[in-house]
């Protein structure tokens, strides 16, 4: 079965610095990879996804993510934070060929520090 | 933007109370699911629907929970009796006019606290 672990419940980071939240995967089949986006009281807003080709994706806000097989895998990031991406983080992956549905990771909390 | 959308924003019960939690998906999406994220932790996956009939669930699924769509639109939720645990942010998704594409587009989700 598919797995997702996102190391690092919290990060917390200063306007203007690097942001890199970390996922890694667990797939028996190449997988499809999804970071979700959860600002307060809201609810998941799709970040960026891969699913075949170019292994650096590019999504909304400045992020981005590359999928890495040999190490399993899609880290985000964002070269300079703002104190709008403050909000909670998922990573996803849906194994293909196997159950419609995504699984996700347990999240990450992104605080910005002015 | 199509968009999916769920009722109510916020529920209160009382624990052994029925409740339904309501959702209307993005129209010609054919994938629907529940997910419910209780506080501070992941997001869990709790069902999945597609063609009428219930096509994947969790063990969190149990025979308190079923789902419905009673018409072309809506996507319903039902939970027979509440348990205290069951407090959690529960979220709608849709998928895919065609093949399961793996992105999902989740709801703003319906709040449930029992009491």
């Amino acid at each position: 079965a598919q797995s997702v672990t996102q190391l690092g419940s919290h990060v917390s980071v200063s306007e203007g610095a690097l942001v890199l939240l970390r996922c890694n995967y667990s797939s028996s089949v190449p997988p499809y990879l999804f970071w979700y986006v959860q600002y307060p009281n809201q609810g998941l807003q799709l970040l960026l996804k891969y699913t075949t080709g170019a292994t650096l994706v590019k999504g909304i806000n400045g992020f981005e993510a590359e999928f890495k097989k040999s190490e399993t895998s899609f880290h985000l990031t964002k070269p300079s934070a703002h104190m709008s991406d403050a909000a909670e983080y998922f990573c996803a992956v849906y194994r293909t060929g196997g159950a419609q549905k995504l699984v996700f990771g347990q999240g990450t909390r992104l605080t910005i520090n002015p | 933007e199509p968009e999916v959308t769920q009722t109510p924003s916020h529920q209160v019960t009382q624990m052994g109370q029925e409740v339904i939690l309501r959702c209307v998906p993005i129209s010609n999406h054919l994938y629907f699911y529940w997910y419910r994220q209780i506080l501070g932790q992941k997001v869990e996956f709790l069902v999945s629907f597609y063609n009428n009939e219930i096509s994947e669930k969790s063990e969190i699924f149990d025979d308190q929970f079923s789902v419905e769509r009673p018409d072309g639109s809506n996507f319903t939720l039902k939970i027979r009796s509440t348990k205290l645990e069951d407090s959690a942010m529960y979220f709608c998704a849709s998928n895919g006019k065609g093949q399961f594409t793996g992105e999902l587009f989740f709801g703003e989700g319906s709040r449930l606290t029992v009491l």
